[in-house]
């Protein structure tokens, strides 16, 4: 257990739709990472906050937003979904170079 | 885009068998890490190396660097089943992390 947790592990929802996935990060960690790990693209950098502020950001589509709030925890919305968002959305905290991810929210999109 | 490619991409061996795993990167980094993954689950770190170390161990892993020829390499000693998952390499560059597409290990009891 990395203490990294994520809600919710599953989603399924259709085309067109918006949906907000949540991570709450190790206690004391002030990183938060967003990655997407999908069949044909991989492990995926999308975005990086630092406590609450927006520090990197990587390949992350105009649809998709996040933020991270006072208490840490960060969300990531995606919205508009298409079929090829569906993936595996994780979340990482880092104490400075080490990431420790979460276990992941599947998302579906139909 | 993947900064680090894997090679193999998938790996057989026999429990008890050393498994050994390359990763080439491209561009300059300040630490490579390693992470394993179980079937699409969460990715557990195994071990960092920064940019100025060459060779560091844990455990039954030993990992080496080589920033002039930009690759990595990992070695997992006396093989078990419970090695059989997903092993990505990912190099740290300005506060961003770049997966490489990973090697399947298989450990055959």
């Amino acid at each position: 257990d990395s203490g990294v947790t994520q809600t919710p592990k599953h989603l399924i929802t259709a085309t067109g739709q918006r949906v907000t996935l949540r991570c709450s990060p190790r206690s004391g960690d002030l990183s938060v990472y967003w990655y997407q790990q999908s069949l044909d693209q991989g492990l995926q950098f999308l975005i990086q906050y630092y406590n609450g502020e927006e520090r990197a950001k990587g390949n992350i589509l105009e649809r998709f937003s996040a933020q991270q709030f006072p208490d840490l925890h960060s969300e990531l919305n995606l919205s508009s979904l298409e079929l090829g968002d569906s993936a595996l959305y994780f979340c990482a905290s880092s104490d400075g170079e080490t990431q420790y991810f979460g276990p992941g929210t599947r998302l579906l999109v139909l | 885009s993947q900064q680090g490619e894997e090679d193999p991409q998938a790996l057989s061996i026999q429990e008890g068998e050393n498994a050994t795993m390359n990763c080439s990167y491209k561009t300059s980094i300040n630490n490579l890490q390693w992470y394993r993954q179980n079937s699409g689950r969460g990715l557990v770190h195994l071990i960092l190396i920064r940019s100025n170390e060459r060779e560091k161990h844990s455990g039954r892993l030993r990992v080496t660097l080589d920033t002039s020829k930009k690759s990595s390499s990992l070695l997992i000693t006396a093989s078990r089943a419970a090695d059989t998952a997903s092993y990505f390499c990912a190099t740290d560059f300005d506060y961003k992390l770049s997966f490489g597409a990973g090697t399947t290990v298989t450990v055959r009891a």
